[in-house]
Order: structure tokens, then C-alpha cells, then sequence
């Protein structure tokens, strides 16, 4: 199984809902990253999962939680979001967090109404 | 600061070769991505360097030069499948991926 699924594929949400996004790999990756991309943009890293820990977080807003509560699984958690959060969120695992390519989910389009 | 410099958008035709250039500054090296992305899809690996040299797969070759940060990705037997962007990304010192904003390549019958 070399995939990275994510659910939901599209969500539409209004600025006072909660939400959560998930993503999920079964490659025994032990790095789990999230990513927001905004149309004809480069991926924007959000946060970084190592061993279950998190090691990067970009300074991202707090209306974004992020959650993993295990090596396989990965949250994020909506809330009180603006429109100008609607983007693509592309999550990616690797092997470890060194040297590695990322393979990436599908990614949830999320518009905030 | 750290720079990843790749063109906007290239035009090629199908069955041709086309060479997609990136040159990048960086703190620190840990070796440079290929990645394809179709439009609203995720990004897919494409290709790994981090020595210096040409590393050929397929349809596709990536050539790094460490020296001149410096690299280039090359497609050749073009189809139209390959219309896409294409995103190179350096690895820096703290194992963080930089990206370009990547080239968008269309391909003409």
C-alpha cells in the first residue's frame, strides 16, 4: 500500500463551524506533514509529525489545530476559519523526517463561506 | 534568504524534448525534488539528486549541479499527459522542503 488517503475530498464551511480533516497512510512513514496550496502556488508547510510528535509549526494561525494520535493517522482540526483559508490542504508522510521524498494525499478543498 | 527560481510556464510540442530549469539559494543542501502536479491534484515524486550528475528514469532525467545551484529536468517523447506543473524543491539544512512556484508546461498536438 503505498497511498496517503485524505477525507473529506471537498468541504464547505461556514466561518463559525468546527470541522476536522483526516489523512491516513499505511506505509509505516513515521513523518506526517500538512501542506496549504493556493491556486497556481507552491505547497506552504503548516505543521510536521515525527514520531508522533510535533516538530515544525509554522506559525500557523490557532483557528488550525493539528492532531495525530498515532503513527498512521492525521487531523486537522477547524475553526472559525476566513475565506481566505479556503485553499487545497494536501497532507504528505515520508519515511522519517531527513532525507526523503513525501508522497502526498489527494488533498480536501476546503472553501470557507 | 532562501530562493528557488524556476520559469512561470513553458510550451512545448507533442513527440519533442523540453528542459525545465532551477536554479536555487539556500541554506544549507540536502538534495533537490522533481515533483508533477495536474491541476488540482496532489504533487507526485518525480525524481531525487543530491550528488552532482544526471539520474535518468525512464522518459524523464534530472541533472544537479551543487557547484552552481543548479538543476534541470528533462522530458523527452513529449505527450500530452505530461501538460502539468512541475515543482522543484530543495531540501535545506534543517531537512525542510523549499519550493518553487513551479513551471506550468503545456504541450501542443
Amino acid at each position: 500500500d503505498t497511498e496517503v488517503t485524505q477525507t473529506p475530498k471537498h468541504l464547505v464551511m461556514g466561518m463559525t463551524n468546527k470541522k476536522s480533516l483526516k489523512c491516513e497512510q499505511h506505509m509505516g512513514h513515521r513523518a506526517m506533514y500538512w501542506y496549504k496550496q493556493k491556486a497556481k502556488k507552491p505547497p506552504e508547510l503548516m505543521f510536521v509529525y515525527s514520531y508522533e510528535k510535533l516538530s515544525i509549526n509554522e506559525s500557523v494561525p490557532s483557528r488550525f489545530s493539528p492532531e495525530c494520535p498515532n503513527s498512521s493517522l492525521l487531523n486537522l482540526h477547524l475553526h472559525a476559519l476566513q475565506p481566505e483559508d479556503s485553499a487545497l490542504y494536501l497532507c504528505a508522510s515520508s519515511h522519517g523526517r531527513e532525507v526523503d521524498e513525501q508522497y502526498f494525499g489527494p488533498g480536501t478543498r476546503l472553501t470557507v463561506t | 534568504g532562501q530562493n528557488i527560481d524556476q520559469p512561470t510556464e513553458m510550451t512545448a510540442t507533442e513527440g519533442a524534448i523540453v528542459q525545465i530549469n532551477c536554479t536555487y539559494q539556500t541554506s544549507g543542501f540536502n538534495g533537490l525534488f522533481w515533483y508533477q502536479q495536474h491541476a488540482g491534484e496532489a504533487p507526485t515524486f518525480l525524481s531525487y539528486n543530491v550528488l552532482d550528475g544526471l539520474e535518468e528514469k525512464g522518459r524523464f532525467s534530472s541533472f544537479l549541479s551543487r557547484s552552481k545551484g543548479y538543476s534541470y529536468l528533462l522530458l523527452k517523447e513529449l505527450q500530452m499527459k505530461d501538460s502539468a506543473s512541475y515543482l522543484c524543491a530543495v531540501m535545506d539544512s534543517n531537512y525542510q522542503l523549499i519550493w518553487g512556484a513551479g513551471t506550468k508546461l503545456i504541450i501542443k498536438p
